[in-house]
């Protein structure tokens, strides 16, 4: 039973562009919902990460915007560049979960320059 | 700072041998994690330890067992290791269950 759906699974954009990430989740518990990015041979890092009494967050060129009302939330990388390049992972937790993260299925984004 | 440190790196192993792995964290947090990331599923949560002294099944905790031995450790042991088990591992640890650390992998081929 997968808890947090992540689409799409592979992404490629060109330098510049805005690449955008989409995650769903079911468990109306959760409260924290953070995006990792993960390179090839490292560990996931915390990139940026909203609850649910925001709609709508900034960091850098990285913005989650969140819908309550929906059960979704996503990830927009403004003027995005090759160094960008790297699997990106939504995750949720909260509620009984609020111990552990449940991650969705990562997106591999290529920013070709 | 070391912050997560996972060993061994890379490890092969026979069908139906044992092993464990280790993990370490110097950042004096109360909560660790055992993940595990195969191609197409993200990261899934073998076992997690909320705190010293107890440990928890995450949602894919068969053919694995845990030891949480101090607040800095938390080790992994697969007892008799099948193919399905090649996999990378990455062990975390966090203070509330929020910013989640991760270790840098280790990567594992059962065969």
């Amino acid at each position: 039973q997968q808890q947090v759906k992540q689409s799409p699974q592979s992404l490629i954009v060109q330098k510049g562009g805005i690449p955008i990430i989409n995650c769903a989740y079911e468990n109306t518990a959760f409260d924290y919902f953070p995006w990792y990015q993960q390179f090839p041979g490292k560990g996931p890092a915390l990139l940026i990460a909203i609850r649910p009494d925001v709609s709508e967050k900034k960091e850098g060129r990285f913005t989650i915007s969140f819908n309550k009302s929906a059960k979704q939330f996503s990830l927009h990388i403004m003027d995005s560049q090759p160094g960008d390049s790297a699997t990106y992972f939504c995750a949720a937790s909260g509620g009984d979960s609020s111990y552990k993260l449940i991650f969705g299925s990562g997106t591999r984004l290529l920013v070709r320059p | 700072n070391a912050g997560v440190t996972q060993t061994p790196k890379f490890q092969v192993l026979k069908t139906g041998q044992s092993m464990t792995l280790q993990c370490a964290q110097d950042m004096n947090h109360n909560s660790m994690y055992w993940y595990r990331q195969d191609p197409g599923m993200g990261l899934r949560l073998i076992y997690y330890s909320a705190s010293e002294g107890t440990t928890d099944k995450g949602e894919v905790p068969n053919g694995y067992n845990v030891s949480r031995l101090n607040k800095r450790e938390f080790s992994l042991r697969l007892e008799s290791a099948a193919p399905s088990q090649t996999s990378v591992y990455f062990c975390a640890s966090s203070t509330s269950g929020n910013t989640i650390y991760f270790g840098e992998g280790s990567w594992l081929t059962v065969v």
